[in-house]
């Protein structure tokens, strides 16, 4: 069964502290990784795609890492403003569908 | 990539009306549009997937006469909550069928029903 799962569920950091969100799936087959962050009532804003052959990639204050052979994605979160504060969700591509498996999200809350 | 736009962003209703939810993609046209509802504190769940010109097809659970979808256009697929009860208030979310890797989806719609 396709699914994938993510921790924490929340986390609350300071105001310029970083931090590592994981995501652990199962999906196949694997196409791609994807990392979303969706603020509150707004539809899912795309911060990072990975294929099966990419292992990191950055945009900004985000990075992901995608390891194949654990399953495993994390993101990473530099310098965290308050505007970081949001969901980020995980989200699986299959090969040979167009259909998501969508993580049940980490909330992120940034305090000043 | 594409941009989508939802409309409304947020609706009360009153239970037993019906409410109707637009998805438009302004640059790409959609062949298939993804629909999708979110409970609070929940991941995005796949309802149902409407096809341009011909019946849209129902993920396990959804009710398709209480769910009705329209793509009647490729720019443009409806979703109308019929008889709306409080237990249908949730977040419902578009998103277009691209053969891009990235996925862009609408704002999303609030759908409250009192």
């Amino acid at each position: 069964k396709n699914q994938v799962e993510q921790s924490p569920q929340s986390l609350i950091i300071l105001e310029g502290k970083n931090c590592t969100l994981q995501c652990n799936y199962t999906v196949s087959p694997f196409s791609n990784l994807r990392w979303y962050k969706q603020d509150t009532g707004r539809g899912p804003v795309s911060l990072t795609i990975m294929t099966f052959s990419e292992n990191t990639k950055s945009n900004g204050r985000y990075t992901a890492t995608l390891d194949a052979d654990t399953k495993q994605s994390s993101l990473h979160i530099t310098a965290s403003q308050l505007s970081d504060s949001a969901s980020y969700i995980c989200v699986g591509g299959a090969s040979g569908t167009y259909k998501y498996i969508f993580g049940t999200g980490t909330r992120l809350k940034v305090l000043a | 990539g594409a941009v989508v736009s939802q409309h409304p962003s947020w609706v009360i209703c009153k239970s037993g009306t019906s409410v109707k939810i637009e998805c438009r993609s302004l640059d790409f046209q959609a062949t298939t549009m993804f629909w999708y509802r979110q409970f609070p504190k929940q991941s995005l769940m796949l309802m149902a997937t409407s096809n341009e010109g011909s019946k849209a097809t129902y993920e396990q659970g959804v009710e398709k006469d209480k769910f009705l979808i329209n793509h009647a256009s490729l720019t443009l697929s409806t979703l109308t909550v019929t008889s709306a009860h409080p237990e249908d208030s949730s977040f419902y979310i578009c998103t277009p069928r691209s053969s891009d890797v990235e996925a862009f989806f609408g704002q999303g719609t609030r759908l409250t029903v009192v």
